[in-house]
């Protein structure tokens, strides 16, 4: 079974903080996405990367920027974390055109 | 632009069908994906069909796709209460880019 980890369920931090959100998958897949959930908004895309050190712009990248140093690997980085911000944050995998798995999420609160 | 429309709640009774829709706009999508959510958890894959195919039945569960109309639907057979999620459909075109469309998701309450 694919497996995708996020770092952490829950995460409480203060506006201005520089805030990383890890996501690790363990079945060599290609692609990688972090998405934000919001009530009613559905499942948007922040950023995504279909190779290591190669990343794309999804439809609200604005305050994140992301880190694919190895392929397993994709970080999601709050450069100065707003109250905005503040939302589900979900990551996923995927091998070429085949179905995105995805992790448990990371419920982030910036106070 | 590209759009993926869900209606928002579905309450059914238990042991009922549930029939979940969703229309799509880009008519190029090659993969159209149903998505459960529980409580707190991420999302799990149930279910996709392609877009040469009209129906896929997969145990309680039957998609029916309807490109003419850019419709797609998920049939929960005899509905339980674990059932109760949201449940998401997404839509993957032949942009290039593995992108997924995703709708706002439905939230199913099934009524003991």
């Amino acid at each position: 079974d694919v497996k995708v980890t996020q770092s952490s369920r829950y995460l409480v931090k203060r506006t201005g903080e520089k805030v990383f959100l890890e996501c690790v998958q363990d079945m060599d897949h290609e692609n990688m996405f972090w998405y934000r959930q919001d009530p009613g908004l559905g499942l948007r895309l922040i950023y995504f990367s279909y190779d290591v050190k190669m990343k794309e712009k999804g439809d609200i990248p604005e305050g994140y920027s992301v880190s694919r140093e190895k392929k397993e690997r994709f970080s999601l980085i709050l450069e100065s974390a707003s109250t905005n911000q503040t939302s589900m944050y979900l990551c996923a995998s995927s091998p070429g055109y085949q179905p995105q798995h995805f992790g448990d999420g990371t419920r982030l609160s910036i106070l | 632009g590209e759009d993926v429309e869900q209606s928002l709640f579905l309450s059914v009774r238990e042991g009922d069908s549930s029939v979940i829709n969703c229309t799509y706009t880009d008519s190029s999508s090659t993969y159209l994906y149903w998505y459960k959510q529980e409580p707190g958890a991420g999302l799990q894959l149930l279910t996709y069909i392609f877009s040469n195919m009209d129906m896929k039945q997969d145990q309680r569960l039957t998609v029916l796709l309807n490109k003419k109309d850019k419709h797609l639907s998920l049939r929960i057979a005899d509905t339980q209460t674990g059932d109760s999620a949201i449940y998401f459909c997404a839509e993957a075109g032949t942009s290039g880019t593995y992108k997924y469309i995703f709708g706002t998701g439905t939230r199913l309450k099934v009524l003991a």
